[in-house]
Formats: C-alpha cells, structure tokens, sequence
C-alpha cells in the first residue's frame, strides 16, 4: 500500500538547522509531487513547498523562501525537508504529503505520520 | 495569498445528527477546493478532493459541494468516529492555504 515513513522527532536550538526525511513506497516516487505541511501547536496547517520527485523542480512559500530547501533522493525514494535559521516559532510537526493531479484539480492523497521539530534553547 | 475561513470554529453534535460545515474563500478558486479530518496526534485524512469528489475508502455519509468561493461539507448521520477537526484547502494558487479547522465535538 502507498506509505510514506517520516524521520523522528527532533530538538534543536534557536539558530541550528533541522533535516525531516520523508520515505515513500507502494508507488513510483518520481511520478508523483511531494508536499510539505506543518502544524504549529493549536494552528492550522501551513503549506511549506513543494518537489516534483521527477525531475527536481521546486516551489517554495515565500513565508520560508531562503529558510527552506526541499530535495529528493531518487534511489531512495525519499524527499527531505531542510529548514535553517531555526525560531521557537518553528515548533511544529512536520508533514509531507503526496499530491494527486487530474488536470490542474491537485489534492494531498496520502500524508507521512508527521515528524514533530522542538526548538528551544 | 488566499484566505479560507470556515464557520464554525467549532461545534457540538451527536451521534445520528446531520452536520454543515462552510468554508468561504477570499476569491473565487473554481473547484479546487479539498477538505481533510484530523484527529489528535494523526495526519490529516482527505476526506473530498475537486469539491465533491469522494476520496476512496471514505463513507458516503460525507459530500461536499459548491464553487468558486463558497464551499460546504455535509455529514448526513454523525458516527462516534466522525468527531474531529475538519480543514478545507485551497490547491488554486501558491502558497496552498488552509481554513483554521472546525472542530466537531459530542453534544
């Protein structure tokens, strides 16, 4: 079945740079855009950016534009998520998400368990 | 950005009851439109997708319709499984924005 595995949770200092891994199978990675989604303690979600797993290309919120770089492992079938110049503001569990398409109509199918980031001093 | 807001925050009803839920775009988004449920400590579930499209797997008990701005989710007979946090998407532009959830709790 279509899974996707995300790495542990993480403490990190105000200031540091955080890595979340996100581990697909049950599909073909590299037909598919991934998604990454946090979640800030009683907030709504919040879109981050996203990877084509095919070819690379990415798009990024300009709220985390120069923070925040996603890439993708093609062999692994894995996407990362890398968020630097870390703030107790980016507290939050982190989510990747699988796009579906049909025709420019897209939603987020299938979600990782979400990797909570903790960062404190 | 697109602003989602949803009415009501939150909610109470019981097990049997038929449940709205609206989720007002600040402009129009055609149908890409998407709602998801979650429940404490899970991922978001995709529950709709297109508006009114049914997810696979998802009871029928749910629909969604509307266009452009104004959107809603149904639940036609609640199950004690259906109390949640519920969030409506927007795919139409970047950044993909969410509503602020509606939180569905037991009368």
């Amino acid at each position: 079945q279509v899974q996707l595995v995300q790495s542990g949770a993480e403490v990190k200092k105000p200031g540091a740079s955080v890595r979340v891994s996100c581990r697909a199978s049950g599909y073909s990675f590299t037909g598919y855009v991934m998604h990454w989604v946090r979640q800030a303690p009683g907030q709504r979600l919040e879109w981050m950016g996203w990877i084509n797993a095919g070819n690379g290309n990415t798009k990024y919120s300009q709220k985390f534009q120069g923070r925040v770089t996603i890439t993708r492992g093609t062999s692994a079938s894995t996407a990362y998520m890398d968020l630097s110049s870390l703030r107790s503001e980016d507290t939050a569990v982190y989510f990747c998400a699988r796009a579906e398409y049909s025709g420019s109509l897209n939603w987020f199918d299938t979600w990782g368990q979400g990797t909570l980031v903790t960062v404190s001093s | 950005d697109i602003q989602m807001t949803q009415s009501p925050s939150s909610l109470s009803a019981s097990v049997g009851d038929r449940v709205t839920i609206t989720c007002r775009a600040s402009q129009s988004i055609s149908s890409y439109l998407n709602w998801y449920q979650q429940k404490p400590g899970r991922a978001p579930k995709l529950l709709i997708y297109a508006a009114s499209s049914l997810q696979s797997g998802v009871p029928s008990s749910f629909s969604g319709s509307g266009s452009g701005t104004d959107f809603t989710l149904t639940i036609s007979s609640l199950q004690p499984e259906d109390f949640a946090t519920y969030y409506c998407q927007q795919s139409y532009s970047t950044p993909y924005t969410f509503g602020q959830g509606t939180k569905l709790e037991i009368k």
